[in-house]
């Protein structure tokens, strides 16, 4: 079974610093789907970034870049110049090709953007 | 430009009693998604709908039942709730479905405690 492990339960950054949020999984598929999401307080999860297996070029949405390393299994979040906005729980998911829409959640990190 | 509706939002049952939480989709998604967060996991999905009239278990269904007799509505229905089902429940819909890529759109949420 798919596993996905987001060892740090909770961060903190000074608003406009960087910061980078750890996630690693376990599958023995090669094709499959990574995902960022972001969950602000009170309100809805919304999408952050998708990552494709095949695709070795790493994903970036504006300030939200990751860090893709499929030998290692790993699947991390960079935040530039953070924003108070950007304080929320953040989970990473994992789905793989094989048919089932079976998105499996880490545990998430919770961020806080200090200013 | 509601998205994804739930509804109850909040709600309080005793052991043993019954209750139907709706979601509601205006965007013409085939899938829908009922999750369940409890504190210190991340989301687990409980059943979903590839379609009007299919339902499918996830990873957590005993307990649950589900219907989608309409497109835009998916049901959650609890027959018998116990104290294991206090959560915060969420839906979602898809426009192709997670392992096809698709972006889950996300409702804000419904607390259920089971006393």
């Amino acid at each position: 079974a798919q596993t996905v492990t987001q060892s740090q339960p909770e961060m903190s950054v000074q608003e406009a610093e960087t910061v980078t949020l750890s996630c690693t999984y376990d599958t023995s598929e090669s094709n499959y789907y990574l995902f960022w999401y972001k969950q602000p307080p009170s309100r809805q999860m919304i999408l952050v970034i998708r990552q494709e297996a095949y695709k070795q070029q790493n994903a970036t949405e504006n300030r939200f870049s990751v860090n893709f390393q499929k030998a290692a299994k790993s699947f991390s979040l960079k935040i530039s110049d953070s924003q108070l906005g950007d304080t929320a729980m953040y989970f990473c998911a994992f789905i793989g090709r094989g048919g089932s829409e079976k998105l499996v959640f880490g545990k998430g990190t919770k961020l806080t953007v200090n200013p | 430009n509601a998205g994804v509706t739930q509804t109850p939002k909040f709600r309080v049952l005793k052991t043993g009693q019954s209750m139907t939480l709706l979601c509601a989709q205006d965007m013409n998604h085939e899938y829908m998604y009922w999750y369940r967060q409890d504190p210190g996991m991340g989301l687990r999905l409980i059943h979903y709908s590839v379609g009007e009239g299919t339902t499918a278990k996830g990873e957590v269904p005993d307990g649950y039942n589900v219907s989608r007799l309409k497109k835009q509505n998916f049901l959650l229905g609890l027959e018998s709730a116990a104290p294991s089902q206090t959560s915060v429940y969420f839906c979602a819909s898809s426009l192709l479905g997670t392992a096809n890529t698709g972006e889950l759109f996300f409702g804000e949420g419904s607390r259920l405690t089971v006393l």
